[in-house]
């Protein structure tokens, strides 16, 4: 079974520009999750997903946004990058039901420059 | 909203064993999880606590008391390859579902 994939693995962008990330779940799971990670924050949470809705939002400002398809693929869009916006993201998916384990990408490594 | 604790640095020698301790205050959760991630890397789950007590797999255990608002991961005969950053999370009642919140890491260094 293929695991979660990040699409692409490194961006390099201006600072003023915007940026899509992609992310495809594990086949069969419904729910993704987006974490940014920072060497001086850890893994912040972005937002959750399952079946289109976003379920939950951390607290990052609107220039983060994302969505899910119908077919449990994910985007998120950081738009009017700053610097700050550097940082790893990864996507998780957790399988239907209850469950304790998510299985993460291997993360989209953003540089602002 | 949640908050996790834990040291920031531990080092040990191979062979050795070494626990990584995570503090935690929440106003509820279902169950205390770890991730190890190595440098670059994808977070892997290595250990889920959903009741009080220690779950053992292999050379990783990993323990829960809710009442002293308190988990660890014990890692025994320990390799090179368990160099890597270790994560306590939590996932929250009340928010999302799949919502976890992660204490800030633990980077674990094994020397020869």
């Amino acid at each position: 079974k293929a695991g979660v994939t990040q699409t692409p693995r490194y961006l390099i962008k201006t600072r003023g520009q915007q940026v899509t990330l992609s992310c495809s779940p594990i086949s069969g799971h419904r729910s993704v999750s987006w974490y940014q990670q920072t060497p001086g924050q850890g893994l912040q949470f972005l937002f959750e997903y399952f079946s289109e809705t976003q379920r939950n939002k951390g607290n990052f400002p609107g220039r983060f946004s994302g969505r899910q398809f119908s077919n449990s693929r994910s985007e998120m869009n950081v738009s009017t990058l700053e610097l700050g916006d550097s940082a790893l993201y990864l996507c998780a998916s957790f399988p239907t039901g209850m469950n304790t384990e998510a299985f993460f990408g291997q993360g989209t490594r953003l540089t602002v420059v | 909203g949640q908050s996790l604790e834990q040291p920031s640095e531990v080092t040990a020698v191979e062979g050795a064993i070494v626990q990584i301790n995570c503090t935690y205050q929440t106003s509820g959760f279902y169950g205390l999880s770890w991730y190890q991630q190595h440098d670059g890397g994808a977070p892997t789950f290595l250990s889920y606590n959903g009741l009080d007590g220690l779950e053992e797999t292999g050379r990783f255990s990993s323990f829960l008391s809710r009442s002293d608002s308190y988990g660890y991961l014990l890692l025994q005969e320990l390799q090179m390859k368990d160099s890597a950053s270790y994560f306590c999370a939590v996932r929250d009642r009340g928010s999302g579902y799949s919502t976890l919140t992660f204490g800030k890491g633990t980077m674990l260094l094994v020397s020869p």
